[in-house]
């Protein structure tokens, strides 16, 4: 597609439901990467893909969160038992080149009550 | 890991006038350095990047200087227009990664 799209958009979870947000990069692109922004902050990094391979995982905040990315293309990342400070918008991005700007989807705005 | 500092949080200037943001960032081995615009409930899109072998880049009323030395990277936008407010992140990247680390964001108003 011409952007990265991210579903859903917006997501209200009850506190211990499991949810699953999902990343459509730019098609071609071999990098991926999730990140965290809460309210008033900058996005912080989660995890990183090149194609199938997670490369790095190293900003996951605890083993609740799971990403995966099966054949290099669409990216879900899941967490389990959501927790109020889960709530935060998560930002997927995609990148054609190392040390190139990304380009950022539209984010899906989870809310944990 | 890299931890980047930016200054101020908050800016408003009058429609026109230049707003100058600024960064630090403590990794000397951090080689590139992007600018984020965001505005309210949208994604962050990049408005201009700068390499470590550069120390300036100009792009229209955007520019970016670069001082390795002192580990500091600053934005600069003349002639601002109320379509310039939003909250502005810089980052930083560690040569051979590709992980960005953001600054706190500035959110400019520009006064009509």
């Amino acid at each position: 597609g011409a952007g990265v799209s991210q579903s859903p958009r917006y997501k209200v979870a009850k506190r211990g439901q499991d949810v699953a947000l999902r990343c459509d990069p730019i098609s071609g692109h071999v990098s991926l990467f999730w990140y965290q922004q809460a309210l008033g902050q900058g996005p912080e990094f989660l995890t990183y893909f090149q194609n199938e391979a997670q490369l790095d995982k190293s900003g996951l905040p605890s083993d609740r969160f799971f990403a995966e990315r099966p054949e290099g293309s669409v990216s879900t990342l899941k967490i389990q038992r959501t927790q109020q400070e889960d709530s935060a918008v998560y930002l997927c991005a995609s990148s054609g080149r190392v040390n190139y700007g990304y380009t950022f989807g539209s984010g899906t705005r989870l809310t944990v009550v | 890991g890299e931890n980047v500092e930016q200054h101020p949080s908050t800016l408003s200037v009058q429609e026109g006038d230049s707003a100058v943001i600024k960064c630090t960032y403590s990794d000397s081995a951090s080689n590139y350095f992007p600018w984020y615009k965001q505005e309210l409930g949208k994604r962050p899109q990049l408005i201009i990047d700068i390499r470590s072998n550069v120390g300036e880049k100009k792009d229209q009323r955007i520019a970016v200087t670069l001082n390795k030395t002192a580990k500091h990277f600053s934005l600069h936008i003349t002639e601002t227009q109320p379509e310039d407010s939003a909250v502005y992140f810089c980052a930083a990247s560690l040569s051979g990664a590709n992980n960005l680390f953001f600054g706190t964001g500035t959110r400019l108003t520009v006064i009509p």
